[in-house]
């Protein structure tokens, strides 16, 4: 069964202090790996797919990195715009419907 | 207008009312998808519906019943909720295979 684990649940930054948020997953064969962003009452907001070990994408202060066993979202000097729910997801090339399976989470808070 | 849309924004219904909730996409995806939020928990597939045919069905109670009726609209009817219910339902579309674009989420209340 495809499992997707998300650390660490909360993260609290201070503006500019650099880190890291994990993704491990296992799947019967990973099709892609995505990033979400999600504000308070509001739904996810895509930020990237990953597809291969060794890939990596940015978006301003975000970068994402894939492995075979996990993914890393990196955020430099972050500002508190920044603070949000962030998503992992995984989609298996045996799922014939395209689902996506989500882990629970980050909560990033970034304070001035 | 672009995007997923859903309405109602916000819902409370009684356990004995019928209600639909409602989602529109305009970015000529072929697949649409139905999750339920719960605090604390991933988000759960409920339904996905690719090329309007109904793919998946995760267990979800007969209580909420999908509704697809072109590649554009999506559905999900309630009928006789439980307090446990309550939560956001979020519709997404994507184009097979490929990321999703989410709405904006229902927040459902049953009382």
């Amino acid at each position: 069964e495809d499992q997707v684990t998300q650390s660490p649940e909360a993260l609290r930054l201070q503006e500019g202090e650099s880190s890291s948020l994990n993704c491990s997953y296992t799947v019967s064969g990973l099709r892609g790996l995505f990033w979400y962003r999600q504000d308070p009452g509001k739904g996810p907001e895509f930020l990237f797919t990953l597809y291969s070990a060794g890939e990596e994408k940015e978006k301003e202060r975000l970068k994402a990195t894939l492995t075979k066993k996990e993914s890393f979202l990196h955020i430099t000097a972050p500002k508190p715009e920044d603070s949000a729910t962030y998503l992992c997801a995984v989609q298996a090339l045996s799922n014939s419907g395209y689902a996506l399976n989500f882990g629970k989470g980050t909560s990033l808070l970034v304070t001035p | 207008e672009t995007g997923v849309t859903q309405t109602p924004r916000h819902l409370v219904m009684g356990m004995t009312n019928k209600k639909s909730l409602k989602c529109e996409q305009h970015l000529g995806h072929n697949a649409m998808y139905w999750y339920k939020q719960s605090a604390k928990k991933p988000l759960e597939l409920m339904f996905v519906y690719s090329l309007e045919e109904r793919v998946e069905n995760n267990s979800v109670p007969s209580r909420f019943s999908p509704e697809c009726p072109n590649s554009s609209h999506l559905f999900l009817h309630l009928h006789t909720l439980q307090p446990e219910d309550s939560a956001l339902y979020l519709c997404a579309s994507s184009h097979n295979p490929g990321g999703y674009t989410f709405g904006s989420g229902t927040r459902l209340t049953v009382v």
